[in-house]
């Protein structure tokens, strides 16, 4: 069965430094996302991309970061500058105009 | 603003217990309404949906239905398992955006 697969599972950054989380989404999918969820709390919507631009973000989504579909198959999303306020679960999710299907999800920890 | 509105956790009940999860939503166009679980130490899984009024979605023994009235959608499965010990998450997508908007979920655990 396809699957959405994200790279790496567990990150540990230090702040000030910048992160890329990596996805693969499935592959007949056009709509690409990012979700947050800090621990304990619920999951945040971040952004939303189609057609190879930025389709909608949150508030949240600020200059910091960024989304990019390098080479038609990944999905990325970078931090430039990591706070310690960034530490969460990022989930990237691909999908059809039916549903959403999510990665396994990277923790990032800022340090 | 859309919003979901889920019943608190932690949720704790026996193997074989009835299960209730209350979902309620706020929702400024038409939604399709989710439900997502988390097993412990995985992402999110799709596990039913329903897209209009009075449908229900069902999956693992697990159903909910589309109450427009009541704007609810609340989870639920007649025998739980230990294997259902997971965090829930009811969800809403309105039409025309693609983006979900969820609850804060429940955490549940089954005891044998």
């Amino acid at each position: 069965e396809p699957e959405v697969t994200q790279t790496p599972s567990h990150q540990v950054t230090q702040m000030g430094q910048e992160v890329i989380l990596r996805c693969v989404p499935i592959s007949n999918h056009l709509y690409f996302y990012w979700y947050r969820q800090i621990l304990g709390q619920k999951v945040e919507f971040l952004v939303s991309f189609y057609n190879n631009e930025i389709s909608e973000k949150s508030e949240i989504f600020d200059d910091q970061f960024s989304v990019e579909r390098p080479d038609g198959s990944n999905f990325t999303l970078k931090i430039r500058s990591t706070k310690l306020e960034d530490s969460a679960m990022y989930f990237c999710a691909s999908s059809t105009r039916q549903s959403s299907f999510f990665g396994q999800g990277t923790r990032l920890t800022v340090v | 603003g859309d919003s979901v509105t889920q019943m608190e956790g932690p949720v704790t009940l026996s193997e074989e217990a009835f299960l209730t999860i209350n979902c309620t939503y706020t929702a400024t166009g038409y939604p399709s309404l989710f439900w997502y679980v988390q097993y412990p130490g995985e992402g999110l899984q799709l596990l039913l949906k329903a897209t209009k009024a009075d449908d229900k979605g069902s999956n693992k023994g697990f159903e909910a239905t589309y109450r427009k009235e009541t704007t609810s959608f609340h989870l639920e499965k007649g025998s739980v398992q230990v294997s259902d010990s997971a965090v829930y998450f009811c969800a809403l997508r309105i039409d025309g955006n693609e983006k979900l908007t969820f609850g804060t979920g429940t955490r549940l655990t089954i005891i044998p």
